[in-house]
């Protein structure tokens, strides 16, 4: 149980072009959806915190105009990098969670397997 | 802010075990996360540590001292499958939210 998928695996873009990432729970309910992003021999760094149905909450430096999240369902966050350039290029790894931001306790965030973004 | 440090990387011999350190400052503590991650795959859940003590399972355990900021993290009986990246990460709440900060992660090599 708890699998998260995302799509692409990989992808390719032009510089100016916008690119999005998509992030399913296939087994689980995700109230909450975390966005990070890690680059080479980098730890992971959040980038925005989104609960469906809400605006995402994003971290300080990261740009919520660029970085366009939707979390329409309780089942898929997407991810819209916009007019991507070169210093874009990482590793997008979503997480998901079933537990409400806010509640107490501390559930386990459960990882997809990545997105590597290479802008050309 | 929040600091974590680990090592950022340590050598092993299959069979043998490996403690991996990590001390951390933080506000708003509500636990410790160790995950494991291959090159170029997502990060893979271990362990979680919200109470003092050593967590055990199979072979890995992990341990937690709050009022030291410290855990580490001990794999037994290497095995050449364990060479990976080991996250640090810890859960903060701020305000509302409750959030993961990831430790810079300590490269393990496990050679025959």
């Amino acid at each position: 149980g708890a699998v998260v998928s995302q799509h692409p695996s990989r992808v390719i873009c032009k510089s100016g072009t916008s690119v999005k990432i998509e992030c399913r729970s296939l087994d689980f309910q995700a109230t909450t959806m975390f966005w990070y992003r890690q680059f080479p021999k980098q730890s992971l760094m959040l980038m925005a915190t989104s609960n469906e149905g809400s605006k995402a909450t994003y971290e300080q430096g990261v740009e919520k105009d660029k970085f366009l999240i939707n979390h329409a369902s309780l089942t898929l966050s997407t991810l819209t990098v916009t007019s991507a350039h070169p210093e874009d290029s990482s590793f997008y790894i979503c997480s998901a969670s079933p537990a409400v931001q806010g509640l107490a306790g501390a559930d386990t965030q459960y990882f997809g397997p990545g997105t590597r973004l290479t802008v050309l | 802010g929040q600091n974590i440090d680990q090592p950022t990387e340590m050598t092993a011999t299959e069979g043998a075990i490996v403690q991996i350190n990590c001390t951390y400052q933080t506000s708003g503590f509500n636990g410790l996360f160790w995950y494991q991650q291959h090159a170029g795959e997502a990060p893979t859940f271990l362990s979680y540590n919200v109470l003092d003590g050593l967590e055990e399972k199979g072979r890995f355990s992990s341990f937690l001292s709050r009022s030291k900021g410290y855990s580490y993290l001990l794999l037994k009986e290497l095995q050449m499958k364990d060479s990976a990246s080991y996250l640090c990460a810890v859960l903060n709440s701020g305000g509302s939210n409750y959030k993961l900060t990831f430790g810079k992660g300590t490269l393990l090599t496990v050679n025959p």
